[in-house]
C-alpha cells in the first residue's frame, strides 16, 4: 500500500552542523508535501511546503527538496541549533494527508 | 502560533469514563480533524469533517465519536474510556479548498487507569 516513512528514527548532529533528514514516500501521485516539527509537549507545527511542480524550496535555515523521480523528500538545517532540537514529520498529500513515521533530531552543543 | 485550542491538556480518569475532548478554532477553517499520537510515533488520523455537519471516520479505527455543529467547534468523545485509549489527542485545521497545511493545537494527553 501507499506510505510515508523516513529513513532514519533518530539524528545527532553538532551544534553548527547542518543536518538532514530524509523522506520517503510512494504515493506518485502526491502533490503537495509539508515538514512539521513537533517538540516534546506540543503539536506538529508547520515548517516549510513544497508542491509537486517544483524540486527545491527555501525558507529561514530551512531547505525543502522534492525528487520525484524517486519519490524522496529531504529537509536540510542549516546550522543547526539547541532549539531544533525535536521530532520531525514528513507529510504527503493527495486526497488526504499522510504524516511519516518522525525523526527525532537531536543538537550537541 | 496557531488558533487552535484543546481542553485539557492532560487528563487522567478511570475505566468505563465518558469523556469529551475539545477543540476550538478561530481562524475560521473549514476543516478540521482528530489525531491519535504515541510519543514520537507518526499521526494516526481518526476522525475528519470538512465543514458543519460533516463527519468522516479515518484511516484508524477508533470507538471514539464526533460533532460539528459550528465551524469552530470539533469535539471528540469517547462514550466508555479504556486503557487503550490512553494516548495523545491532537486536533488540526486548514483552509478549504487546498491541499493547505494543517494548523495542530497543543494536543491532549489521556490516561485512562
Amino acid at each position: 500500500g501507499e506510505s510515508v516513512g523516513l529513513h532514519l528514527p533518530t539524528l545527532s548532529v553538532q551544534e553548527g552542523d547542518n543536518s538532514i533528514i530524509n523522506c520517503a514516500y510512494s504515493n506518485s501521485a502526491s502533490d503537495y508535501f509539508i515538514w512539521y516539527k513537533q517538540e516534546s509537549g506540543k503539536g506538529p507545527q508547520f515548517i516549510i511546503d513544497i508542491r509537486s511542480n517544483m524540486d527545491k524550496r527555501q525558507g529561514q535555515r530551512v531547505t525543502v527538496l522534492l525528487n520525484k523521480t524517486v519519490k524522496h523528500l529531504s529537509l536540510q538545517i542549516a546550522a543547526t541549533q539547541p532549539g531544533d532540537s525535536a521530532v520531525y514529520f514528513c507529510a504527503e498529500n493527495k486526497n488526504d494527508m499522510r504524516f511519516g513515521a518522525g525523526t527525532r533530531l537531536t543538537v550537541k552543543p | 502560533e496557531a488558533d487552535i485550542y484543546q481542553t485539557p491538556r492532560y487528563l487522567v480518569i478511570g475505566t468505563g469514563k465518558k469523556i469529551t475532548l475539545e477543540c476550538s478554532q478561530t481562524m475560521g477553517h473549514d476543516k478540521m480533524y482528530w489525531y491519535q499520537q504515541d510519543p514520537g510515533m507518526e499521526l494516526h488520523l481518526i476522525h475528519y469533517s470538512y465543514g458543519v455537519n460533516s463527519t468522516e471516520k479515518g484511516d484508524l479505527s477508533s470507538e471514539s465519536t464526533v460533532s460539528r455543529i459550528r465551524t469552530e467547534h470539533f469535539p471528540l468523545t469517547l462514550e466508555s474510556a479504556r486503557p487503550s485509549h490512553t494516548s495523545q489527542y491532537l486536533c488540526a485545521s486548514s483552509v478549504g479548498g487546498g491541499p493547505y497545511e494543517q494548523f495542530f493545537g497543543p494536543g491532549t494527553r489521556l490516561t485512562v487507569l
